[in-house]
């Protein structure tokens, strides 16, 4: 079975372009997460997909910000336009439906706007 | 302050030391998670718990729900555990509150 595998691994862009962070999550998965690492700071929630339906948007930083789930499958996060302070690492977790079940987690991508 | 905090930050050993690493959280928790990602790689999840004690291999975590405490320990550590380990709660909802990582370094 293929973990959660997010693409691309590394993107390096120019303050004021777009970037665009896609999340393949475990098959079957409903639950569907996005967090961020910026550096020297822990990971912090940004958004909880259940299927196609955000369920928990509250850690969005601002409106440049847009995460989707069309279809309940993939998940895409993209910054426009991006800022310095975005830079960090992105992950992407996912988990059966449910509560409390355990989250399986990407390799993350890292992104740095310069 | 931080909901969930760890300690120490940073963290060296000598290999086939006896290494505990804690983490102490403010909140009411469904459960507590172990997580553990190596330079450049992605995040594992060691484990989730509840209550009590699991054990894995040469990995045993420990929470006391009253304290508001967990524990993290490798038996007989080795170069191959260097990693930051990361205590994370679930909260309200479903979502994770991630403690800052403890920088593990086992030195042969």
């Amino acid at each position: 079975e293929a973990g959660v595998t997010q693409f691309p691994s590394h993107s390096v862009i120019e303050k004021g372009q777009t970037v665009t962070l896609r999340c393949d999550p475990i098959s079957g998965h409903d639950n569907l997460y996005w967090y961020r690492r910026v550096m020297g700071k822990e990971i912090k929630f940004l958004l909880h997909f259940v299927k196609e339906s955000k369920q928990d948007e509250s850690g969005m930083p601002n409106n440049r910000f847009l995460a989707e789930r069309t279809g309940g499958t993939y998940s895409t996060l993209k910054v426009q336009p991006a800022e310095l302070e975005d830079s960090g690492v992105y992950f992407c977790a996912s988990s059966h439906p449910g509560m409390n079940t355990e989250a399986f987690f990407g390799q993350g991508t890292r992104l740095t706007v310069v | 302050k931080n909901e969930v905090e760890q300690s120490p930050q940073n963290l060296t050993a000598q290999e086939g030391e006896f290494i505990t690493i804690n983490c102490s959280y403010s909140v009411g928790i469904s459960a507590l998670h172990w997580l553990q990602q190596h330079p450049g790689g992605g995040i594992v999840s060691l484990f989730m718990l509840s209550s009590g004690k699991k054990k894995h291999g040469r990995l045993i975590a420990t929470i006391n729900i009253q304290e508001k405490h967990s524990s993290l320990h490798i038996t007989a550590s080795h170069p191959r555990d260097s990693a930051v380990y990361i205590c994370a709660v679930r909260t309200s909802g479903s979502r994770l509150t991630f403690g800052e990582g403890t920088q593990l370094t086992v030195n042969p």
